[in-house]
């Protein structure tokens, strides 16, 4: 079955701790990974993809296929940096995205 | 340029009553999908258009969800005899098919809450 898991619907660090937000998935085939974001009030927006292999506002992203994870890391938070993070899959070459459960991020100062 | 744009943006509704939701995608996004985000169910696809081809329905989650895209551009989202357990943020994206990375930019969403 396809699935995309987030474990932890909350974390909640200071301002310049490292975070790091777990992702792992089940797919049979080759998938591709994205984090998705969604700042209060604003549209779900593409982070990054695994594909691009490119660091985003000091997010990283390593696709790891022996363990099917795909952790999102920054290794110094920011109060910006408060927001729902989505990981999400697909088949590749487009089609449906299929989403974890979703992690809220909260950077305190 | 205009991103993917969906009316209403918010929709109040009786049980039992029909509700249409309206996406317009980004100018020459050939494809377009429907997701829906609730509380308990997190982000769900619903459907999938792409081109002429035959749409991905596998999302809906009964036969009182249908949609349309006409003429490869709008796409209306018709939920019938609408239910409680139909209350959620209703999320449209395009992507242009044949583009290297063919990301999905989402639209801001409908929020429909059912009484």
């Amino acid at each position: 079955a396809q699935r995309v898991t987030q474990p932890e619907k909350l974390l909640s660090v200071f301002k310049g701790a490292p975070v790091e937000l777990k992702c792992n998935y089940s797919y049979s085939g080759s998938p591709e990974l994205f984090w998705y974001v969604q700042y209060s009030r604003q549209r779900l927006q593409l982070l990054l993809r695994h594909i691009s292999r490119e660091s985003i506002k000091g997010f990283t992203a390593d696709l790891n296929k022996g363990e099917t994870s795909f952790h999102l890391k920054k290794p110094f938070a920011q109060e910006e940096d408060s927001a729902m993070y989505y990981c999400a899959l697909t088949g590749g070459q487009g089609g449906k995205l299929i989403f974890g459960q979703g992690t809220e991020l909260s950077v305190k100062p | 340029g205009a991103g993917v744009s969906q009316s209403p943006s918010n929709k109040v509704t009786e049980k039992g009553k029909d509700v249409e939701l309206r996406c317009d995608p980004i100018s020459g996004h050939t494809a377009l999908y429907w997701y829906r985000q609730s509380l308990g169910q997190g982000l769900e696809f619903l459907i999938y258009f792409q081109g002429n081809s035959a749409p991905d329905k596998s999302g809906l989650p009964s036969d009182r969800f249908s949609a349309e895209r006409t003429g490869g551009s709008v796409s209306t989202l018709t939920i019938q005899r609408t239910q409680q357990e139909d209350s959620a943020v209703y999320l449209c994206a395009s992507s242009l098919v044949g583009d290297r990375e063919e990301t999905q930019y989402f639209g801001p969403g409908t929020r429909l809450l059912v009484l």
